[in-house]
């Protein structure tokens, strides 16, 4: 079974609206963290938002926000007032165990496309 | 703002030959990994390594693979003999090692490998 899923192959907003990019995951450790990473057409991985299993409010960051469902295992991002910068595909990732060293493993991404 | 940096960018290299990819993780982090992204797929674990060992490695980091962190500052992911399968984007990262962090992991640009 997939550990993360991402249903979006694609998802196109008008500037300035909200978008959501949905992503599920699969885990039967009580522990774990989830993240999502924005990759832009230059390639490199930027770092988004975080959201622990043991975090009672989701998180936030600027126009990034975290809908967490615990109990549906989703963790949603949502992004308001879409930008054209914006347009880059997105990953989420999970991470198993509290340690440190534990490896993130990821979706197969969401190519977002943000018009004018 | 510490960042994560990689050499080189690209490299191309005949089908065969060794590679030596190099990484400078974020300097007060102990927690070090190497990821590959296969174009247009999605990142993938390689190997993680903490306290100068392999903390875990993926069914990917075979006897063809082997890291080092040769010194206080690099971290080096070694291909011993290249195989066009291995042309991918090559992602470090580094994570903090603070007791109740996200550990958050930090990616750098990557170096494209291209196997000819």
């Amino acid at each position: 079974a997939q550990k993360i899923t991402q249903t979006q192959p694609g998802m196109f907003v008008q500037e300035k609206e909200a978008v959501t990019l949905d992503c599920t995951y699969d885990t039967s450790d009580p522990s774990y963290g989830l993240f999502w990473y924005k990759q832009p057409s230059s390639g490199e991985m930027i770092f988004l938002i975080y959201q622990g299993s043991y975090d009672q409010q989701n998180a936030t960051e600027g126009r990034y926000s975290l809908n967490f469902q615990k109990a549906r295992k989703s963790a949603n991002l949502v992004i308001s007032a879409s930008q054209l910068g914006d347009s880059a595909m997105y990953f989420c990732a999970m991470r198993e165990g509290s340690g440190g060293y534990n490896k993130l493993i990821f979706g197969a991404g969401t190519r977002l496309a943000v018009h004018p | 703002e510490p960042e994560v940096t990689q050499t080189p960018s690209h490299q191309v290299t005949q089908m065969g030959q060794e590679v030596i990819l190099r990484c400078v993780p974020i300097s007060n982090h102990l927690y070090f990994y190497w990821y590959r992204q296969i174009l247009g797929q999605k990142v993938e674990f390689l190997v993680s390594f903490y306290n100068n060992e392999i903390s875990e490695k993926s069914e990917i980091f075979d006897d063809q693979f082997s890291v080092e962190r040769p010194d206080g500052s690099n971290f080096t992911l070694k291909i011993r003999s290249t195989k066009l399968e291995d042309s991918a984007m090559y992602f470090c990262a580094s994570s903090d090692h603070m007791a109740g962090g996200t550990y958050e992991q930090y990616f750098g640009p990557g170096t494209r490998l291209t196997v000819t």
